[in-house]
């Protein structure tokens, strides 16, 4: 059975950092594109950053870039997302996915959301 | 970065019908288009990629067609457990990018 599980959301003022931890089973993780997708409150979905198979290759979305930085680990099965600089605005569940070739997602975690206030 | 236009915003369909929903591109993302489902609560489910290929346990009551900027998701003999939020997403350029959603809502 593939699981997928987010953890490491909260409470966190603007200008404040946060890790999110994504850990994953049920399939070959070191074979797999993962990627993080987001959704603010009563909105659509965004998404935010992929990372390849061995972890070389990193891509974000401009809203995120140069704040947000993807890492993982293949012997753990899992990968994080280190948010630094948070804005109001990246307020959201954050989603955990596996996806083909980093194209679209077929297994989900169930999010975990992440609220940036002062 | 390409604009996902998903229309209508909400559709009202009564169980046992056929509803269906339209995605549009700002430009071409030839077949490289999903289709999610999403329920209140839960995470996206993915049931279309490839623009017409049904995701695995994925009923062939949903059906996906279309290619380069116009895409159709159809969902026939409607059952309860289909209302729900739909999204498009492209993924022939970076950043991927979704529809705004079309909720499906019991007439």
């Amino acid at each position: 059975e593939v699981q997928v599980v987010e953890s490491g959301g909260g409470l966190v003022q603007p200008g404040g950092s946060l890790r999110l931890s994504c850990v994953a089973s049920g399939f070959t993780f070191s074979s797999s594109w993962m990627s993080w997708v987001r959704q603010a409150p009563g909105k659509g979905l965004e998404w935010v950053a992929n990372i390849n198979q061995d972890g070389s290759g990193k891509y974000y979305v401009d809203s995120v870039q140069g704040r947000f930085t993807l890492s993982r680990d293949n012997a753990k099965n899992s990968f994080c997302l280190q948010m630094d600089s948070l804005r109001d605005e990246d307020t959201a569940v954050y989603y955990c996915a596996r996806t083909y070739w980093g194209d679209y997602g077929d297994y989900w975690g169930q999010g975990t959301l992440v609220t940036v206030s002062s | 970065e390409i604009v996902m236009t998903q229309s209508p915003d909400t559709l009202s369909v009564s169980p046992g019908e056929r509803a269906t929903l339209s995605c549009r591109a700002s430009q071409s993302v030839s077949s490289k288009l999903a289709w999610y489902q999403q329920k209140p609560g839960q995470a996206p489910r993915l049931l279309i990629y490839a623009a017409s290929t049904r995701a695995t346990g994925i009923p062939a009551r949903f059906s996906g067609s279309g290619s380069g900027t116009e895409f159709t998701l159809t969902i026939n003999t409607l059952q309860s457990e289909d209302f729900a939020v739909y999204y498009c997403q492209q993924y022939n350029n970076w950043p991927r990018t979704f529809g705004q959603g079309t909720k499906l809502e019991i007439k």
